[in-house]
């Protein structure tokens, strides 16, 4: 079975710029989330996804984060203006049943300069 | 206060303690408990998954939940230098959207 795929791995950028990060979860995986993972901290919930549809995006920065989830599969978040504190781990992870956890992919790691 | 609590360490143990890692939670909308190891540079891994009280074991890792006290652990028997990451629980529930909140995570050395 194959895992999360995220791309792309390591990102630099200066600030004000935009990026966008790409998630492809396990197959037949309904719930999709993105985290962000400051050096030395735990993954921090940004948006959680069932199918298409967003269950909770309460800690998502909406002036300048954005995400979808096209056709409940794929997803992509995007941030635009960065700041110099966005930089971080963005990590994409998915389940299928809830009481068992989700399965992470490698992150993209994103420096703002 | 944060919803779930981790001691952020180092802890440094020779090869072949048993390693105990905890966390307690304020939330009691969690059911459902898990571990992840985090290497360095890489994405966490799922250790284990548990819903009930008790004790929950795979191969030299136990996993033990107390709902009572809102305290979980991690004990790791035989500890080897591999074991040598950062652990992390989690916990969801579904009346708290089974979304999925992590404590900071504890980085574990075991010396050879």
């Amino acid at each position: 079975e194959a895992g999360v795929a995220q791309s792309p791995r390591y990102k630099i950028i200066e600030k004000r710029q935009s990026v966008a990060f790409w998630c492809n979860p396990i197959s037949g995986h309904a719930t999709l989330y993105w985290y962000q993972q400051i050096l030395g901290q735990g993954p921090k919930l940004l948006i959680q996804f069932q199918n298409n549809g967003v269950v909770d995006d309460s800690q998502l920065p909406k002036d300048r984060f954005s995400a979808e989830r096209l056709k409940g599969v794929d997803s992509t978040l995007k941030i635009q203006p960065a700041k110099l504190e966005d930089s971080a781990v963005y990590l994409c992870a998915s389940s299928r049943i809830a009481s068992r956890g989700a399965f992470f992919g490698q992150g993209t790691r994103l420096t703002v300069v | 206060q944060k919803e779930v609590e981790q001691d952020p360490g180092p802890l440094s143990v020779p090869e072949g303690a048993i390693v105990s890692l905890n966390c307690t939670y304020s939330n009691s909308a969690f059911q459902y408990f898990m571990w992840y190891r985090q290497y360095s540079r890489k994405g966490p891994e799922l250790l284990m998954y548990t819903y009930s009280s008790g004790n929950k074991e795979d191969g030299r890792f136990t996993a033990q939940v107390d709902k009572s006290s809102k305290y979980i652990s991690l004990f790791i028997r035989d500890s080897q230098p591999s074991d040598s990451a950062t652990y992390l629980c989690a916990m969801s529930g579904p009346s708290a959207g089974n979304m999925l909140t992590f404590g900071g995570g504890t980085r574990l050395m075991v010396k050879p």
